[in-house]
């Protein structure tokens, strides 16, 4: 079944360690996306990509990084620089272009609690 | 993007039609309003969007008044499964640039048995 792909579900991580979180679409969305969300609130944007090896800084992008060197695959790295990284990380893709509906796609999340 | 206001949360009793609304009284024109849901610790769910005209699926339907500014996202048998928060989304499409969706804290509705 086409969908997105997120891995680990649950991530415990040391302070000062760098994780990486895993997005993978098999839905040949060209768009990607990283949101994180803190409880109770609603989602914000890390970093978003149109193209492969090309991606675009969001509203929080400080403290993270990620590429995009394949279509299907959209990594994040919360490094050691994010100083509060608890969180919920969601990843999503959409078509672009002129087919393109708005409709963005979720996967299931990645918990990541820093101890 | 046009901002949006939701009421923080509400109650709905199962089997009954669960009214969610939304003011977005700044949308302009080309701006279109989307309807997501997201389950406790799951990704959102697109429900549906629409311009101006209603619009129905197998989900919801979405009433969008004559002026624009408001919308309710209806859904019409409630059951427990739709617990959930409800985010109301307005914007232009296509996509250009830095213009990925942007989710506020929705409505979190809570279906009664």
């Amino acid at each position: 079944d086409g969908g997105i792909t997120q891995s680990p579900k649950y991530l415990f991580r040391k302070e000062g360690q760098n994780v990486t979180l895993s997005c993978e679409q098999n839905l040949n969305h060209d768009a990607m996306y990283w949101y994180r969300q803190d409880p109770g609130q609603g989602l914000r944007l890390i970093y978003y990509s149109q193209i492969v090896n090309d991606f675009q800084k969001g509203d929080i992008a400080e403290g993270y990084s990620v590429s995009r060197e394949k279509k299907e695959s959209f990594p994040l790295t919360v490094t050691s620089a994010q100083k509060n990284p608890t969180a919920f990380y969601l990843c999503a893709s959409s078509i672009t272009g002129t087919a393109n509906t708005g409709e963005l796609f979720f996967g299931e999340g990645s918990r990541l609690t820093v101890l | 993007d046009a901002k949006t206001t939701q009421p923080p949360s509400m109650d709905c009793a199962e089997g009954r039609a669960a009214n969610l609304p939304c003011n977005h009284s700044t949308i302009s024109g080309n701006e279109y309003v989307y309807w997501y849901r997201q389950i406790h610790s799951q990704g959102p769910q697109y429900i549906i969007h629409g311009l101006k005209n209603n619009e129905t699926n197998e989900m919801a339907s979405l009433i969008i008044t004559e002026d624009r500014k408001s919308s309710t996202l209806i859904l019409p048998h409630a059951t427990l499964r739709d617990t959930a928060v409800y985010y109301c989304i307005v914007r232009v499409v296509p996509y250009t640039g830095r213009r990925a969706l942007t989710f506020g804290s929705g409505t979190r509705l809570q279906v009664q048995p």
